[in-house]
This record gives C-alpha cells, sequence and structure tokens, in this order.
C-alpha cells in the first residue's frame, strides 16, 4: 500500500515564501494527490490536487498564493506572501479503490 | 454550494453504540461515492470508511472493520456511520468527507464537513 512520508514541521517568516514535501513510497511515484490545510481548531480544507506532471488544480476560492509542483516521487505545495492564517497543519492525500491514505502532516510556523 | 453537516456525537461509554449523520446539500448525492474520516485529539488524519455512490460497496480502515458500518440513504441525501464496541481508541473528530468525481471516476476529497465529535469514556 502506499504512504506518503511529511516533515512534521516546517517555518518560515511572515511575507516568505515555504515549500512543503509529500513523498511517495517506492513504487507509487505516479500517483497523484491533494493537499489539505487545516487551520487551529478548524476542519480540513481542501487546497488542490497535484498531478505526477506537476500540474494541478485548486479548490474553490484558494488564492493564487498557493501552487503545487511535483518532482519523481515528491509533490511540493509552495505558498508565497505567507501569512499569519498561513499558520497551520498541511496534510497530503492520495487515494485508490475506496480508499484513502493521509501522510502524517506538516505543521508550519509562520515567524 | 456543497455542504456537508455532521451529526450524532457525544460522549459514550465503552462498548456502547452510537450512529453519526452526515446530511448532504448543493450536489448531487446519489452520484458520489463518500467518506468518514477521524481525527483523534492531538493526531492526524485517519480515514474510517468508504461507501460506492449507490452503497453497494464499502471499504474500513482495518481498526474498525467488524464494529463500524457504513450506510446511506440517498433519498435522504444523507449517510451513516454506525459505530459499535466502541473502544477509548476511538475518541476523535469525525469528518464526512466527500471526493471528486472527474469523468466518472472518484479521486481526492475536495471537500469536508465541520466534524462531530466522538468521546468514548467511562
Amino acid at each position: 500500500q502506499v504512504v506518503l512520508t511529511q516533515s512534521p514541521s516546517a517555518s518560515a517568516s511572515l511575507g516568505a515564501s515555504v515549500k512543503l514535501t509529500c513523498t511517495l513510497s517506492s513504487g507509487h511515484s505516479s500517483y497523484a494527490i491533494a493537499w489539505h490545510q487545516q487551520q487551529p481548531e478548524k476542519g480540513p480544507r481542501y487546497l488542490m490536487k497535484v498531478n505526477s506532471d506537476g500540474s494541478h488544480n485548486k479548490g474553490d476560492g484558494i488564492p493564487d498564493r498557493f501552487s503545487g509542483s511535483s518532482s519523481g516521487a515528491e509533490r511540493y505545495l509552495t505558498i508565497s506572501s505567507l501569512q499569519s492564517e498561513d499558520e497551520a497543519e498541511y496534510y497530503c492525500q492520495t487515494w485508490g479503490t475506496g480508499i484513502v491514505v493521509f501522510g502524517g502532516g506538516t505543521r508550519l510556523t509562520v515567524l | 454550494q456543497v455542504l456537508l453537516v455532521e451529526s450524532g456525537g457525544g460522549v459514550v461509554q465503552p462498548g456502547r453504540s452510537l450512529r453519526l449523520s452526515c446530511a448532504a446539500s448543493g450536489f448531487t448525492f446519489s452520484d458520489y461515492a463518500m467518506y468518514w474520516v477521524r481525527q483523534a485529539p492531538g493526531k492526524g488524519l485517519e480515514w474510517v470508511a468508504f461507501i460506492s455512490d449507490n452503497g453497494i460497496n464499502q471499504y474500513y480502515a482495518d481498526s474498525v472493520k467488524g464494529r463500524f458500518t457504513i450506510s446511506r440513504d440517498n433519498s435522504k441525501n444523507t449517510q451513516y456511520l454506525q459505530m459499535n464496541s466502541l473502544r477509548p481508541e476511538d475518541t476523535a473528530m469525525y469528518y464526512c468527507a466527500r471526493p471528486a468525481l472527474v469523468r466518472g471516476i472518484h479521486r481526492q476529497i475536495d471537500y469536508w464537513g465541520q466534524g462531530t465529535l466522538v468521546t468514548v469514556s467511562s
């Protein structure tokens, strides 16, 4: 079964950019993934789907500051012009027939 | 707009049962498969169960297999999660989630409910 690996934490300064990584396990480098944001004390929100070719499809109302890309088995979420409300947990997710797999999440701190 | 509203959470003793509901609106419910996803306090997201659009196929995480049952009523635009033999480790926020449907294939989760909290404690 596919496993998604994320760094537990990341930090960047207000106004700067940050790139979060989600790594697909061996043999699954062609999989698409989705990124979800979970702000403190809130439910998750879908950000975008990132395909293996680096193309991405954002959810409704997601700002242009959020973008996705890919390289090999890695899928990225880049957030530019960081704002305080971007401080959140970010989860990657993939799927198979009837099942869903989540990464462990990356807690982003905006300094 | 798409709206998913969970209900039915609460405090329950170990070994007892609880049924969660998720009322959907803003889309053609019967066209979509649905998921339940949970999040224990301070932990990450964990997929719990899947039900196909017509309700015929269900899949479960190993942690709940044999104890939880997912179902749906397309006439009421509602899905359910019947949770039996509850354990303290089932304590979590339970989210209803909808996958995107692209060319007839269900893909990534693209909508979430706000969650309903289940606490299993004596």
